[in-house]
């Protein structure tokens, strides 16, 4: 079954850049699918960040597109995102995750995993 | 961008009752574009809905969508232990494509 696993430093300084990347197994990031992050802050609402699609086609929540970019590593079978200029309102638990197989749904999720943005 | 807006914020029940949860969105979409997601305390989101009525693959049939427009809802027609939790309706927009979620209603136990 599809897999998806976040990894990356669980701190960032303000005004760095929060670098994560989610393995898969079970599926190829090379598949028609598309794979997206999302996050949520500490008590609050998922909040969709973005996606991508093996063809390098990338869509972004226009609220985070000046400071975010995902891409993927098909030798890896990886994507990875990136998000600079990063303040404490960035402090969330960030998910990878993937189009569901039917329907316009986010199937598939990795476990998430906590980045706090402190000094 | 269309806003959801999920209602009640937190609805106590009891095991065995019935669960009627609401998601409005701000503009009428196509209900193919609508789901629900169940988050448990550390858990990521699972996708019960997809398409505003049709179940997950291993989704109890306990659990049924409805709606159309702008009115939708989650169903759950006997409550379980295992589903006291955060609900989420979401929508995705195809133009530019992006995913939104409601803010969550909170199924606690009576």
């Amino acid at each position: 079954q599809v897999q998806l696993q976040e990894s990356g430093p669980g701190l960032v300084q303000p005004s760095g850049t929060l670098s994560l990347t989610c393995a898969v197994s079970g599926d190829s990031i090379s598949s028609n699918n598309w794979w997206s992050w999302v996050r949520q802050p500490p008590g609050e609402r998922l909040e969709w960040i973005g996606e991508f699609h093996h063809s390098g086609r990338t869509n972004y929540n226009p609220s985070l597109k000046s400071r975010v970019a995902i891409s993927g590593d098909k030798s890896k079978n990886q994507f990875s995102l990136n998000m600079n200029s990063v303040t404490a309102a960035d402090t969330a638990v960030y998910y990878c995750a993937r189009e569901g197989d039917r329907g316009y749904s986010l199937g598939y999720w990795g476990q998430g995993t906590l980045v706090t943005v402190s000094s | 961008e269309i806003v959801l807006t999920q209602s009640p914020g937190t609805l106590s029940l009891s095991p065995g009752e019935r669960a009627t949860l609401s998601c409005m969105t701000s503009q009428s979409i196509n209900s193919r574009d609508l789901a629900w997601y169940q988050q448990k305390p550390g858990q990521a989101p699972r996708l019960l809905i997809y398409a505003a009525s049709s179940r997950a693959t291993g989704i109890p049939d306990r659990f049924s969508g409805s709606g159309s427009g702008t009115d939708f809802t989650l169903t759950i027609s006997r409550l379980e232990p295992e589903d006291f939790a955060v609900y989420y309706c979401q929508q995705y927009d195809s133009s530019p494509p992006r995913y939104s979620f409601g803010q969550g209603t909170k199924l606690e136990i009576k």
